[in-house]
């Protein structure tokens, strides 16, 4: 069973700061997804991402597949990126299918 | 927005009483999982489906049924609710392994 690890669990930032959200997983992937979560409200997939680097307006996601870690930065963080960030990857589970196995979240509250 | 939608979106019922979710696609997408949330615990696997009649369990799976008839249907059904049911269920569709993930917008489930 794969263990998803995120941290911080909370993060307080001013408006403005760089913003780094890092999440390690145990056993290989297929797939690593970024999700963010607002206050209740749905879940929007931000990233999916197997090697490298991607990048979305000020959100920037990276993996290190031979560390089995990844790294969600918010550049020029402001309050609207207030959520929880979701760390999710996607593994083989046997007779031809996959198992989605999330992290706990990490809550970031930018303040103004 | 995908197509996903998730039915009831809110409902109180009686412990013993059964409950079944619905959720709907229009993407004709192969995979569907149903998720539970929870105060830390983070987002839990209930059920997934790999196909129609492809079901298998996740890992709190007791006390929950699934069925998949069709391709667009997946539903999630409490034989006899508990008062530990009550939570907020996500069901998620995706193509594939290496594919994006997207959720309904959660059904609030409060057994009492």
């Amino acid at each position: 069973k794969n263990e998803v690890e995120q941290s911080p669990q909370n993060l307080t930032a001013q408006e403005g700061e760089f913003i780094t959200i890092n999440c390690s997983y145990s056993v290989g992937i297929s797939a690593l997804h970024w999700l963010q979560q607002h206050p209740g409200g749905g879940i929007v997939s931000l990233f999916m991402l197997s090697s490298g680097k991607k990048k979305h307006g000020r959100l920037i996601a990276t993996i290190n597949i031979q560390e089995k870690h990844s790294s969600l930065h918010i550049t020029a963080s402001h309050p609207r990126d207030s959520a929880v960030y979701i760390c999710a990857v996607t593994a083989y589970s046997g007779a031809g299918s996959y198992q989605l196995t999330f992290g706990k979240g990490t809550k970031l509250s930018v303040i103004p | 927005d995908a197509g996903i939608t998730q039915s009831p979106r809110h409902k109180v019922t009686e412990t013993g009483t059964p409950v079944t979710l619905r959720c709907h696609q229009t993407e004709n997408h192969r995979y569907m999982y149903w998720y539970r949330q929870d105060p830390g615990h983070g987002l839990r696997l209930i059920h997934y489906s790999y196909g129609v009649k492809d079901t298998d369990k996740g890992e709190v799976s007791d006390g929950y049924s699934v069925s998949r008839s069709k391709t667009e249907d997946f539903l999630l059904t409490l034989e006899s609710a508990t008062s530990s049911q009550t939570s907020v269920y996500f069901c998620a569709i995706s193509l594939g392994s290496g594919n994006t993930i997207y959720f309904g917008e959660g059904s609030w489930l409060t057994v009492v």
